[in-house]
């Protein structure tokens, strides 16, 4: 069974920092591109950032560009984002989610997502 | 930027009627790769969807999608109680991935 287990997230005052994990199992975690997706409280969904399997190639939100920080460890199964100069619109729930895409004209930064994980809240706020 | 507009909003419907909630794009959506996803009061999106039609593992066949280019349809046709929920469309024809603002289906 594939799982997905967030982690790291909390409380962070403005312009603070945080790093969130996600713990995968029950698959082949480098064969598959992984994405950050987050909801702010009663919002809908976001996405935030992509990686490939391999981990050498990203892509970002506007909203987060520059400021957030993909990135994977494929022998510990992990993925992680590294979030700077939080801003109190970044508190959210983050998803960690596995892509998902068939057919043609697939490549890593166009994914559904099957499964996802649980989600960690990060508030950031004085 | 593909802008995903769902409506409609809030759909009020009674267990056992037939749902129909619309996606449209802003521009056309390559590959046709649109997704639909449910999701419950405090629990994870789960992927229903994918390719505009292809239901995903485990999905029931009262779920159903359709559409191509910018109008996407998600068909429910015959509503149990646990179908009420809200959905989103997700667009990943683009490597900016957007999703539609969702639509709340509330029992009537």
């Amino acid at each position: 069974e594939v799982q997905l287990l967030e982690s790291g997230g909390g409380l962070v005052q403005p312009g603070g920092s945080l790093r969130l994990s996600c713990a995968a199992s029950g698959f082949t975690f480098s064969s598959y591109a992984m994405s950050w997706v987050r909801q702010a409280p009663g919002k809908g969904l976001e996405w935030v950032s992509v990686i490939s399997g391999s981990g050498d190639s990203t892509y970002y939100a506007d909203s987060v560009k520059g400021r957030f920080t993909i990135s994977r460890d494929n022998s510990k199964n992990t993925l992680y984002v590294q979030m700077n100069s939080l801003r109190a619109e970044d508190t959210a729930v983050y998803y960690c989610a596995k892509g998902v895409c068939s057919g043609g004209g697939c490549y890593f930064g166009r994914n559904c997502f099957d499964p996802w994980g649980r989600g960690t809240l990060v508030t950031v706020s004085s | 930027e593909i802008v995903l507009t769902q409506s409609p909003g809030t759909l009020s419907l009674s267990p056992g009627e037939r749902a129909t909630l619309s996606c449209r794009a802003s521009q056309s959506v390559s590959s046709n790769f649109l997704a639909w996803y449910q999701q419950k009061p405090g629990q994870a999106p789960r992927l229903l969807i994918s390719g505009a039609s292809s239901r995903a593992t485990g999905i029931p066949d009262r779920f159903s999608g359709s559409g191509s280019g910018t109008d996407f349809t998600l068909t429910i046709s015959r509503l149990e109680p646990e179908d009420f929920a809200v959905y989103y469309c997700q667009q990943y024809g683009s490597s900016l991935i957007t999703f539609g603002q969702g639509t709340r289906l509330e029992i009537k």
